[in-house]
């Protein structure tokens, strides 16, 4: 099991509908990320916030919107996505106690799988 | 630009062989380093970090890794693998970019298949 919570963990969404990825950490983190993860290939960087302000936008298309309404949630909304957005969205956090926000390890969620026909 | 290579990308093993996989990275200021594994159907997780002090760190399930900063290598090693070894491991270097934030950028992973 693992700390950080992602809902859902499944989604089919068409290329009009407009949705949302949750992720949820209580380990007082500071830095939470989104990444992207297709088949067989490392994570990629999206979004990485530190103490709720965003601090790196990977150049990601703006059909992806990242929020991060406190300090332990993480949303990325999705809209008018195209079938090769398709992957393994993660979330992780990272820098608790001493650490800074954005070193240490990180800590992932399971994914949400989104499939976009 | 930074960047972290891993040499490997299939490993096939018999179990009880030793394990090696490379990683490299270019970068030329502090760095952590991690490596991480992804067992079929689950999550990343953390397997050893490195940050400073002994080079020399020993990680879960009996792995382990050198940083060599001359040659700017962290090498993963197992002295006997195991069946359950099979997974995607990813080498990871966590460092300052030119605006001071800290990112973390992946390897291309190493998938370790072990048989029984």
């Amino acid at each position: 099991d693992t700390e950080v919570t992602q809902t859902p963990k499944h989604l089919v969404m068409g290329m009009t509908n407009k949705k949302s990825l949750k992720c949820e950490q209580h380990m007082g983190h500071r830095a939470m990320y989104w990444y992207k993860q297709k088949a067989k290939k490392p994570p990629e960087l999206m979004f990485v916030y530190s103490y709720e302000k965003l601090s790196i936008n990977e150049s990601v298309p703006s059909r992806f919107s990242p929020e991060c309404p406190n300090s332990s949630l993480l949303n990325l909304h999705l809209h008018a996505l195209q079938p090769e957005d398709s992957a393994l969205y993660l979330c992780a956090s990272s820098g608790g106690g001493r650490l800074a926000a954005n070193t240490g390890e990180l800590f992932f969620g399971e994914g949400s799988r989104l499939t976009v026909l | 630009a930074q960047s972290v290579s891993q040499h490997n990308h299939h490993v096939i093993l018999s179990e009880a062989a030793s394990l090696e996989l490379g990683c490299n990275y270019s970068y030329g200021g502090t760095v952590n380093l991690f490596w991480y594994v992804q067992y079929p159907g689950q999550h990343l997780q953390l397997l050893l970090k490195y940050f400073s002090g002994d080079p020399l760190v020993k990680g879960i399930k009996g792995f382990e890794a050198e940083f060599i900063k001359s040659k700017f290598s962290f090498n993963l090693r197992k002295p006997s693998v195991q069946w359950s070894d099979t997974a995607e491991y990813f080498c990871a270097v966590n460092a300052a970019g030119a605006s001071g934030t800290y990112k973390y950028i992946f390897g291309t992973g190493t998938r370790l298949k072990v048989l029984a």
